[in-house]
């Protein structure tokens, strides 16, 4: 069974401050895909990053960066210099290989004030 | 790009009415499309999986003769809440699948569906 845990329920921080969003998974599968996605306050989500088992390779896109550690089963997500429009629910997923379904962990909703 | 749209975006209706719900991938061929439901402040649920052309998948404790999932095209599914009631309430999401070499799924805006 797969499973996703996002121990961070809610996050405040004040714009420009650095933040990281936990991420632990657990699955049997050798292979599989890791996954964040935003939803800020209208609904939509929307697709941030995906990244495969074998690659390991952190990710850095403006100011988001991705830290994926197979020891620790861990797929942690940092926004640097955050701004107010980062404000929303986070969810880090997980799927296994081929046609197999997400799992969602149960968001991280991050607040950033001015 | 990746563009999913859902229709209604919001849906306020009686209890015992239908409520027909369409997502739509805009620029790529979907063989296989989510259905999700989302309490306030809660993770998604999926509720089915469709294939283009076959019967949907439903997960566990999903009423199939209740929420009725239609994947007629490559590019549209249809999702209809039969006979709503107000535990019908929800946030529903779709979500689209390019093709079989990826797993990304791209989400639609979402239909917030009111049952009075």
């Amino acid at each position: 069974a797969q499973k996703v845990t996002q121990a961070q329920t809610e996050i405040s921080v004040v714009e420009k401050e650095d933040v990281t969003l936990d991420c632990v998974y657990e699955t049997r599968d050798t292979t599989y895909y890791l996954f964040w996605y935003k939803q800020p306050p209208s609904g939509e989500l929307v697709f941030l990053i995906r990244r495969n088992s074998f690659d390991e390779q952190n990710e850095i896109s403006g100011r988001y960066s991705w830290n994926f550690q197979k020891s620790t089963s861990s797929f942690n997500f940092t926004i640097t210099a955050s701004q107010v429009v980062d404000s929303a629910v986070y969810f880090c997923a997980l799927s296994g290989p081929g046609y197999s379904t997400l799992t969602f962990g149960k968001g991280t909703m991050l607040l950033v004030s001015p | 790009g990746a563009v999913v749209s859902q229709h209604p975006s919001r849906v306020i209706c009686k209890s015992g009415t239908s409520v027909k719900i369409e997502c739509r991938s805009l620029d790529f061929q979907a063989t296989t499309m989510f259905w999700y439901r989302q309490f306030p402040k809660k993770s998604l649920m999926l509720m089915a999986t469709s294939n283009e052309g076959s019967k949907a998948t439903y997960e566990q404790g999903v009423e199939k003769d209740k929420f009725l999932i239609n994947h007629a095209s490559l590019t549209l599914s249809t999702l209809t809440v039969t006979s709503a009631h107000p535990e019908d309430s929800s946030f529903y999401i779709c979500s689209a699948r390019k093709d079989s070499s990826t797993d990304t799924q791209y989400f639609g805006p979402g239909t917030r569906l009111t049952v009075l």
